[in-house]
């Protein structure tokens, strides 16, 4: 069964970084490009970035481009988004998903960005 | 990258059918066969439906359709029941290497 589960949600300041973690299970991690997408509250899903199975190539939404790195440990079947100079505006849940499609997510974690 | 277009809400009784359109243009939806429907109930994460226009992931009943026409994709739900009732999503591939989402459908069932 696939599993996906993020964690490093929370409260941070404006100006602030996160590190966002996804530890999947149930697939072979290092076969599938995977993603991130959040949504804010009562709005719709946004896509955020992906990354290809080896890592080598990563694509950005122009809303984050140059404020969040997303990686992946593939020893540790992890995927990364570290979030940087946050804004009020970035506040949502943020979601793993697996390959370009989404064709699985995981639960969720809450990033809220507020002083 | 603006939002994909798609209708506020569509509403039909049970056993109707109902379409959802998705409306992008020739950077995204016009230019590749990479639209992908999701459906959300509240609460809950989005679910994929249909991938690359027309396909169904297994699992997803063939009550759910998709097809394209030039700028504009569609989902069908033949068939509806009460456990449709949900928000939809559709998505496209961008010829900036990225994804865009649509606006959102609520879907009630009457």
């Amino acid at each position: 069964e696939v599993q996906l589960l993020e964690s490093g949600g929370g409260l941070a300041q404006p100006g602030g970084s996160l590190r966002l973690s996804c530890a999947a299970s149930g697939f072979t991690f290092s076969t599938y490009a995977m993603s991130w997408v959040r949504q804010a509250p009562g709005k719709g899903p946004e896509w955020v970035s992906a990354i290809s199975n080896s890592g080598s190539s990563t694509y950005y939404a122009d809303s984050v481009k140059g404020r969040f790195t997303i990686s992946r440990d593939n020893s540790k079947n992890t995927l990364y988004l570290q979030m940087n100079s946050l804004r009020a505006d970035d506040t949502a849940a943020y979601y793993c998903a697996k390959k370009w499609e989404l064709d699985y997510w995981g639960q969720g974690t809450l990033v809220t960005v507020s002083s | 990258q603006s939002a994909l277009t798609q209708p506020a809400s569509v509403s039909g009784s049970p056993g109707q059918s109902i379409t959802i359109s998705c409306t992008g243009t020739s950077s995204d939806v016009g230019a590749y066969n990479y639209v992908s429907w999701y459906q959300q109930h509240p609460g809950k994460a989005p679910k994929l439906m249909i991938y690359d226009v027309s396909n169904r992931p297994s699992g997803v009943s063939n009550r759910f359709s998709g097809s394209k026409s030039v700028n504009t994709a569609s989902l069908t739900i033949s068939g509806l029941q009460a456990e449709d009732e949900a928000d939809y999503y559709c998505s496209s591939y961008t010829s900036s290497s990225t994804y865009v989402f649509g606006t959102g459908t609520k879907v009630t069932v009457l």
